[in-house]
């Protein structure tokens, strides 16, 4: 089975700030894929960036990069030069059979 | 455009009242699913199709029924509603095992 937990329930930065969002997984796949979902006020799930767990380098989509740590079975997400834009609940998620498992999810605000 | 419908957006319905959730791809996906989404705990797996007339359960099928008779469609039943089925419910497709899933709008659903 898998499981991914998100210890931080809320986070709250100022505008232009980098911020790091934790999450840890556990899963008994040998191959499998990590992602991070952004769900703004408008509720659509949005997919911010995806790791697949072979590959050691970690991925970036322009503002967005993750932490990577497959030994400790972590997968944090950095978001740098935040803007307005990027207040949202954010999940962590990975695959299961036939499913994604997601993590509690991590609410973050952006102050101006 | 690619995407997932959902209908309707919102629900507020009785104890008891059958209803249907309506979900449509035109991605030409084989692989669907059903999520419902609650405070603290995430999105949880109700039921997925991995194709034509081929359903089963996810982590919390009880009070749920699906179908799938055609590919584009897998409408999510609620038969006899309750309170404790309050909640944001979205829709999901994918190719086989990209993994990477494809939301709908998402529903928001009140039983009183």
């Amino acid at each position: 089975a898998q499981t991914v937990t998100q210890s931080q329930p809320e986070m709250s930065v100022q505008e232009a700030e980098t911020v790091t969002l934790s999450c840890t997984y556990d899963t008994s796949e040998s191959n499998y894929y990590l992602f991070w979902y952004k769900q703004p006020p408008s509720r659509q799930m949005i997919l911010v960036i995806r790791q697949e767990a072979y590959k050691q380098q970690n991925a970036t989509e322009n503002r967005f990069s993750v932490n990577f740590q497959k030994a400790a079975k972590s997968f944090s997400l950095k978001i740098s030069d935040s803007q307005l834009g990027d207040t949202a609940m954010y999940f962590c998620a990975t695959h299961g059979a036939q499913k994604l498992v997601f993590g509690q999810g991590t609410r973050l605000t952006i102050n101006p | 455009e690619a995407q997932v419908t959902q209908n309707p957006r919102y629900l507020i319905t009785v104890t008891g009242k059958k209803l249907t959730v309506t979900c449509s791809q035109n991605m030409n996906h084989e692989y669907m699913s059903w999520y419902r989404q609650d405070p603290g705990l995430g999105l949880r797996q109700i039921y997925y199709s991995m194709n034509v007339e081929v359903t089963d359960k996810g982590d919390v099928p009880e009070g749920y029924k699906v179908s799938r008779k055609e590919k584009r469609n897998f409408p999510l039943i609620l038969e006899s509603p309750s309170p404790n089925q309050t909640s944001l419910y979205f829709c999901a497709s994918s190719y086989g095992d990209s993994y990477e899933q494809y939301f709908g709008p998402g529903t928001r659903l009140t039983v009183t």
